[in-house]
């Protein structure tokens, strides 16, 4: 069965701290895994993706197959990073229970 | 940039009534899919939708629920006989299928549904 697991349900850091939301998955296949942030009072954006390996607004994500993980990191949070952040596993986006980060100043 | 546009963005019904959500999914986009949020919680998949036929439904979806693309560009959710646990935010999202894996899922703004 698919599943996605984030066990922080808050997080809370200090602007310009390292940030690391974490993001496991079970799937039986290979995996599609993305994150999704949602701004207060907006929709739901895609961030990033893991097949393009890219880094969006300072984010990266690196698929962990030994590990089954996705964690999301920054080397330097900002303000403007607080956000729900969600992973998402496979076409269907089946939605891990989100994480709500807080970047103080 | 071509957004997934939802209406109505608020509705409040009374237990029991029969609702309506739309949506009109991004135009050259081929699935299409309804989550739930109810307020502090997951964003839960309900259903997706391609070729004029359910392709995936989550338990969540029992018969109080339907999909139906009346014409080219509406997408629509109607929830039967509502009842309290069905306040939440709706969401419509669409996605091109194309690129085989990690195709990209465009979300609307959501419906929030109150029922009193």
């Amino acid at each position: 069965a698919q599943r996605v697991t984030q066990p922080e349900k808050l997080l809370s850091v200090f602007k310009g701290a390292p940030v690391e939301l974490k993001c496991n998955y079970s799937y039986s296949g290979s995996p599609e895994l993305f994150w999704y942030v949602q701004y207060s009072r907006q929709r739901l954006q895609l961030l990033l993706r893991h097949i393009s390996r890219e880094s969006i607004k300072g984010f990266t994500a690196d698929l962990n197959k030994g590990e089954t993980s996705f964690h999301l990191k920054k080397p330097f949070a900002q303000e403007e990073d607080s956000a729900m952040y969600y992973c998402a596993l496979s076409v269907c986006m089946r939605f891990g229970a989100g994480t709500r980060l807080t970047v103080k100043p | 940039e071509p957004e997934v546009t939802q209406t109505p963005s608020h509705q409040v019904t009374q237990m029991g009534q029969e609702v309506i959500l739309r949506c009109v999914p991004i135009s050259n986009h081929l699935y299409f899919y309804w989550y739930r949020q109810i307020l502090g919680q997951k964003v839960e998949f309900l259903v997706s939708f391609y070729n004029n036929e359910i392709s995936e439904k989550s338990e969540i979806f029992d018969d109080q629920f339907s999909v139906e693309r009346p014409d080219g560009s509406n997408f629509t959710l109607k929830i039967r006989s509502t009842k309290l646990e069905d306040s939440a935010m709706y969401f419509c999202a669409s996605s091109d299928g194309t690129g085989g894996p990690g195709n990209t899922i465009y979300f609307g703004e959501g419906s929030w549904l109150t029922v009193v």
